[in-house]
């Protein structure tokens, strides 16, 4: 099925530094998200976005839903241990219940201590 | 508050048995309903998904079906098993289609 293009695909980073990542997508999408999974567990939702432009933070964490509504990217400041795990992007192209979510393949992050 | 119980944590069943998994929502009335599947870590492939009672839709051609007997109740199964299906299997749910996707903690199935 279709998916979202999602980079980087893994990222090694020293502690305490900043995180960015991205989704981008040839088509419109109405709604942005972004979740994080741990390994073992089922992926947790972090942030929507709902229109574009929008930013939005929780935490350390910071995400954009992209003024051409093709594009989102996650930020994640002064990284930490606990921030390893797998991130996934994920939007929707249609309004309403016209259409299922649209998954990016992750972005692997391990953060060195 | 709206909860998502998916069970067994862990399964290894040999080739050819069957299989039956199982993942209910609470605090919540017709919730669209998910099976996913991953593997290897990465990727979230969509199994079927469910809108209501006994309305199932396949996103792929496999060795799986799914059912959903109660509101909020979705069940994934097989007939016989295949080494190819062994994998980690999530089941997720949400208010509406397309809409933010609340998933319970995965079953790994090792098939042997």
């Amino acid at each position: 099925g279709q998916q979202l293009n999602q980079s980087p695909q893994s990222m090694f980073i020293q502690e305490g530094e900043d995180v960015s990542m991205n989704c981008t997508s040839s088509s419109i999408f109405n709604t942005w998200l972004w979740y994080k999974q741990d390994p073992g567990e089922g992926p947790v939702l972090l942030i929507a976005l709902y229109k574009a432009g929008e930013l939005t933070s929780n935490g350390r964490l910071t995400a954009q839903f992209g003024i051409t509504r093709k594009d989102s990217f996650l930020n994640i400041s002064a990284s930490i241990p606990s921030d390893v795990g797998i991130y996934f992007c994920a939007g929707q192209k249609y309004g309403g219940s016209q259409g299922n979510l649209i998954f990016g393949k992750g972005t692997k992050l391990s953060v060195k201590p | 508050s709206q909860t998502i119980h998916q069970w067994p944590a862990t399964l290894v069943q040999p080739v050819g048995s069957p299989l039956s998994l199982e993942c209910t929502v609470e605090g919540t009335s017709n919730p669209n309903l998910y099976w996913y599947r991953q593997a290897a870590g990465r990727g979230l492939q969509l199994l079927f998904y469910s809108v209501g009672i006994g309305q199932i839709s396949s996103e792929v051609p496999q060795n799986l079906s799914a059912s959903r007997p109660q509101d909020r109740q979705f069940i994934l199964s097989s007939k016989k098993l295949l080494l190819s299906d062994s994998g980690f299997y999530l089941c997720a749910w949400s208010a509406d289609r397309g809409t933010e996707a609340f998933f319970g903690q995965g079953t790994r199935l090792t098939v042997v």
